[in-house]
């Protein structure tokens, strides 16, 4: 059971390049997210997918799209990389803990957009 | 207003110390509430869960007051392994809101 996993886990990039995270979670959840990390600005939600076949825009999604490839997996990419999107990605899912919902994570990406 | 408000710290403590950060939310109607903890350039792990009458977990007790809108997080007897980024996180319908953090940096 290997959790949530994300690959790469480090990137380079220049601008006007494109690129796909890739997200995958092996504990069968329905719910699969995308978060940027920047300092002094903690997790920001991109994208989420409540189930497989569905997805919504979070709080920053300009500049990304998604793919709920099917239920395991949720990939992130960016179509025109940017310096603003130098950032550390994580993926996560949502699972349960006691009665409530909370969410686990992945290894995380760090981009560097050049 | 922010909806989920930490104080950054640092919070220097040496080893042994007692330790408390608190966190305050701003949705009333928030279901559930949790602390996680995040170690430099690692991803965020869930510690524990918040309950209104209060848990404990070993060392860390974590509190909620739903009148007043804050959670809180005591540790005691600190270990220089308790080094890192305490996040407080608040559930509504699913959605969860991370504060951005309180770091603590326990010292020998």
């Amino acid at each position: 059971n290997a959790g949530v996993t994300q690959t790469p886990k480090f990137q380079v990039l220049k601008t006007g390049q494109s690129m796909t995270l890739q997200c995958a979670q092996d504990m069968n959840h329905n719910s699969m997210y995308w978060y940027r990390q920047d300092p002094g600005m903690g997790l920001r939600l991109i994208y989420y997918s409540a189930s497989e076949g569905t997805t919504d825009k979070g709080e920053v999604p300009n500049g990304y799209n998604v793919s709920r490839l099917n239920k395991r997996e949720f990939s992130l990419r960016l179509e025109s990389a940017a310096p603003s999107q130098t950032s550390v990605y994580f993926c996560a899912s949502t699972g349960t803990v006691g009665a409530a919902d909370t969410q686990y994570f992945g290894p995380g990406t760090r981009l560097t957009v050049l | 207003r922010k909806e989920v408000e930490q104080d950054p710290g640092p919070f220097n403590v040496p080893e042994g110390a007692t330790v408390a950060f608190n966190c305050t939310y701003s949705n009333s109607a928030s279901q559930s509430f949790f602390w996680y903890r995040q170690d430099c350039r690692k991803e965020p792990k869930l510690l524990m869960s918040v309950y209104s009458s209060g848990n404990e977990d070993g060392r860390f007790t974590a509190q909620l007051n739903r009148a007043s809108q804050y959670i809180s997080l005591l540790i005691r007897d600190s270990k220089l392994s308790d080094s890192a980024t305490y996040l407080c996180v608040v559930n509504f319908y699913s959605t969860l809101t991370f504060g951005k953090g309180t770091m603590l940096l326990v010292s020998p």
